[in-house]
């Protein structure tokens, strides 16, 4: 079966760094995503890999390495509104996207 | 810049009634989605359409149906409420299924049966 695993929660400093971890097991890769979803609010799209390696978009980073099946996101200076859940997906062999269940990032003072 | 607008926000349902959750798209993409959220288990794609015309089912199918009959529309019916259909329920849109494509949102349905 096709699995996506990440941490469920993570608790990090304002002004930190924090780094979310996603291994996936799925039928074929075309690409992993990465989105932020607000409690109560639509997910938002943050970063697109399809080559190993890191892209880097201002805070935020994605690193992807097919060959272990796994990614990452970092944060840097975190700030309070990231406080959110962070959704890695994966789009398979159909193009169809799997998403993992998300990590809940808490941000402490 | 409206993007894609959900309708109703929020609904509580009576179980067995029949129910249309829609969406409108006014970035003219051709792939549209159907998902629902519950908590602990992530986005599951209830179901898609490729393009105007054409539709497939997702992880989640059963009780469920859409249409597509133009390139905006992708309303979701379901045809009689069951309790564990109470979730939120998000309708999203992409220029295409193919990769890279990004997948866009709308605010999501939340559904209540009781």
């Amino acid at each position: 079966g096709q699995n996506i695993d990440q941490p469920t929660e993570m608790t990090a400093t304002e002004g930190a760094i924090v780094q979310i971890n996603c291994t996936y097991q799925t039928s074929g890769f075309n690409g992993l995503f990465w989105y932020q979803q607000h409690a109560g609010e639509a997910p938002t799209f943050l970063s697109y890999n399809v080559l190993d390696g890191l892209e880097e978009k201002g805070r935020f980073s994605s690193f992807l390495s097919r060959s272990k099946g796994y990614s990452y996101l970092l944060l840097k200076e975190l700030q309070m509104k990231d406080s959110a859940s962070y959704l890695c997906a994966v789009m398979d062999s159909n193009y169809q996207l799997i998403w993992g269940a998300g990590t809940k990032l808490i941000i402490k003072p | 810049i409206a993007g894609i607008t959900q309708a109703p926000t929020s609904q509580i349902l009576a179980a067995g009634r029949r129910m249309t959750l829609r969406c409108t798209q006014d970035m003219r993409h051709n792939a549209m989605y159907w998902y629902r959220q519950d908590l602990g288990l992530g986005l599951r794609l209830i179901h898609y359409s490729n393009t105007a015309g054409t539709t497939g089912k997702g992880e989640v199918p059963d009780g469920y149906s859409v249409s597509r009959a133009n390139t905006d529309d992708f309303p979701l019916t379901l045809a009689s409420a069951v309790p564990s259909q109470t979730s939120v329920y998000f309708c999203a849109s992409s220029e295409g299924a193919s990769s890279g494509n990004t997948i866009y949102f709308g605010e999501g349905s939340w559904l209540t049966v009781v």
